[in-house]
């Protein structure tokens, strides 16, 4: 079955540490996004990408980069200069990157402080 | 900002109950999407609606769309208990950036 994985289920920050957060589709889908979710809240876009070795800043970008090397993977580092990084996080993935079509998401991140 | 605003932001109704949910965006789109989320996981894609299309219909759903009014609504018909969760409308811009807006959602509570 095609779709989109992401991991871990759960993360945990300390104080100073950069974290990385996995995404890997096997959709063949050309554009991948990463967005942040806050309780109650909406989805607010933090990077997108919509060719390999090409990505552009989203939203709400500070205090996060980007890779996307490969097709398939788009991992998103939280770096310790995100001061408030306590939220639900979700990958997701679409056939093209114009919008046209609906995009498929994972599971979700949940990353928290210690 | 969010450029969708959903309308109500919380719903409990009965099961077998229509359900009804609202969207207004702000600016010229090429299309209109609803999602589901039930509580803890990913969103779901539910029904994509183009900039000249009036109304979609997809099993129980129903989405109508007025571009003059900058509006959309979600309607569910004959509610179930596992529709228990949150809508959200997304809308794709006219300029084909590939970036979806997302509205606030509306959580929906279907009581069996």
């Amino acid at each position: 079955d095609g779709g989109i994985t992401q991991s871990p289920k759960y993360l945990f920050r300390k104080e100073g540490q950069n974290v990385t957060l996995s995404c890997e589709q096997n959709l063949n889908h050309d554009a991948m996004y990463w967005y942040r979710q806050d309780p109650g809240q909406g989805l607010r876009l933090i990077y997108y990408s919509q060719i390999v070795n090409d990505f552009q800043k989203g939203d709400i970008a500070e205090g996060y980069s980007v890779s996307r090397e490969k097709k398939e993977s788009f991992p998103l580092t939280v770096t310790s200069a995100q001061k408030n990084p306590t939220a639900f996080y979700l990958c997701a993935s679409s056939y093209t990157g114009t919008g046209i079509q609906p995009q498929h998401f994972g599971d979700g991140t949940r990353l928290s402080i210690l | 900002s969010q450029q969708g605003e959903e309308d109500p932001q919380a719903l409990s109704i009965q099961e077998g109950e229509n359900a009804t949910m609202n969207c207004s965006y702000k600016t010229s789109i090429n299309n209109l999407q609803w999602y589901r989320q039930n509580s803890g996981r990913g969103l779901v894609h539910l029904i994509l609606i183009r900039s000249n299309e009036r109304e979609k219909h997809s099993g129980r759903l129903r989405v109508t769309l007025d571009t003059s009014k900058k509006s959309s609504s979600l309607l569910i018909t004959a509610s179930r208990a596992a529709d228990t969760a949150s809508y959200f409308c997304a809308t794709a811009r006219s300029s084909n950036t590939g970036k979806l807006i997302f509205g606030q959602g509306t959580t929906l509570q279907v009581k069996p």
